[in-house]
């Protein structure tokens, strides 16, 4: 079972900031915060990941609260290309698997 | 780089025919991933390997399924016989060995089962 709770769908205008949450209470010290993001059609792609710190790369930034009990994937300008299944995942780095939950539907409006 | 590649993209055939589906991992990865995308139960992992060698079949549904790695370079995924509930997306994936790697998906096969 998936570890992790995110809203079902979310709209966000073109050229605004697209904050996706995502809680996972249960969340172990050892485990990290990885977000991948499924184009209608395509394969999931890996976005970005992180353990406490905040974390930001091309794609995406990635804000963890202290108590690690949640975290907001932002994608700082979203454009229509952005229109996906964004998956939030707890996982270990003693994980090859990856359980994916329902994730956030996200629509970019134009 | 070419990515991961699967073939074929789609295939439709009938119940209780044989079905195999392919995929060729980035070379040099060497975990390999079967997942089954439905709409009703979302993205299952079915089974994976590490250095061609199956670690957790858990997911494979039943044995009308089997998977195959032969090389590093080539694995099969085989439903025999199929059914319709086998309709939906295989995805393959890659990635180098160890926990947290990050994980490289082909385009998918779409099955449809009549």
């Amino acid at each position: 079972d998936a570890k992790t709770t995110q809203p079902t769908s979310m709209d966000c205008a073109e050229g605004r900031a697209a904050n996706l949450p995502c809680n996972h209470s249960t969340i172990s010290g050892n485990e990290y915060v990885y977000w991948y993001r499924q184009i209608h059609s395509q394969g999931p792609q890996y976005i970005i990941h992180g353990l406490k710190n905040n974390e930001t790369n091309e794609m995406a930034s990635l804000i963890i609260t202290e108590d690690r009990k949640s975290s907001t994937l932002i994608l700082p300008h979203a454009t229509l290309r952005d229109t996906a299944v964004y998956y939030c995942i707890v996982r270990s780095l003693r994980d090859d698997k990856i359980i994916f939950g329902k994730g956030t539907r996200l629509h970019i409006l134009p | 780089d070419a990515g991961v590649i699967q073939s074929p993209r789609h295939e439709v055939t009938e119940m209780g025919q044989e079905v195999t589906l392919r995929c060729k991992p980035i070379s040099g990865h060497n975990s390999l991933f079967w997942y089954r995308q439905t709409m009703m139960r979302g993205l299952e992992l079915l089974i994976y390997f590490n250095n061609n060698v199956p670690i957790d079949d858990s997911g494979m549904p039943e044995d009308r399924f089997s998977a195959k790695m032969p090389n590093a370079s080539f694995s099969t995924l085989k439903i025999q016989p199929s059914e319709p509930r086998d309709s939906a997306v295989y995805f393959c994936a890659s990635s180098f060995y160890g926990g947290g790697n990050e994980q490289f998906f082909g385009p998918g096969t779409r099955l449809t089962v009549l």
